[in-house]
């Protein structure tokens, strides 16, 4: 059983298209995140809901919109796409941040 | 703000050894530290969980330790093998929130 799941595995796209990434979790936890690893390995929050509820909100480009439709799901929309959102998009959940970290498996985003 | 140093950057050892991997971090309001592990091209396994209360957590061969007054961390892989060969990550939450701030990473090879 996956406890966190993300698709598509890869994403190849061109510049200026929109696409979306998909998150489930089966843990039950009430919090989940979206996290980008840059092309130097360096992972970094984007944004988090709790019980689909935007509590962090970094400093990202609005063209990356989260959705929570429920609190198992955390969708990551991007329009827009440029060469240097190019990364590996990670999905990870955990109770408030009280608990421990489940991450997914992650997507990997190449713009060309 | 929450800063979160490795190191090494990256370590090299032989089979069978035992091997200390570093981590400090600037805000001591933490409330959990996790240390990860991630292997090329895949997502990260959470590997121990340790909260703001606790002093050590231990899982088979590795021990992870936490001194919040100093902001350190340490993780121990006792005989080591070929299959620890994996990036290290760390991660601590920033003043106790949802929030993980995590480090670049240890690399570690260890040799057959």
């Amino acid at each position: 059983d996956t406890a966190v799941s993300q698709t598509p595995k890869y994403l190849v796209t061109q510049m200026g298209n929109d696409k979306s990434i998909k998150c489930e979790q089966n843990l039950g936890h009430d919090t989940m995140y979206w996290y980008k690893q840059d092309s130097k390995k360096f992972l970094k929050i984007m944004f988090s809901y709790n019980n689909k509820e935007l509590i962090i909100n970094e400093t990202v480009p609005n063209r990356f919109s989260p959705k929570s439709p429920d609190k198992a799901h955390l969708n990551l929309h991007i329009n827009s796409l440029e060469l240097g959102d190019s990364a590996v998009y990670f999905c990870a959940s955990s109770h408030r941040g009280r608990t421990e970290a489940f991450f997914g498996q992650g997507t990997r985003l190449t713009v060309v | 703000k929450q800063e979160v140093t490795q190191i090494p950057a990256a370590l090299s050892v032989p089979e069978g050894e035992n091997l200390v991997l570093n981590c400090s971090f600037t805000d001591s309001a933490i409330y959990n530290l996790q240390w990860f592990r991630q292997d090329p091209g895949k997502g990260l396994t959470s590997l121990l969980l340790i909260q703001s209360s606790q002093r050590e957590q231990t899982s088979g061969r590795l021990n992870a330790s936490l001194d919040k007054s100093s902001g350190r961390s340490t993780l121990y892989i006792a005989a080591s093998q070929p299959g620890d060969s994996a990036t290290y990550l760390c991660a601590a939450d920033q003043g106790g929130s949802e929030k993980l701030v995590f480090g670049k990473g240890t690399k570690l090879t260890v040799n057959p």
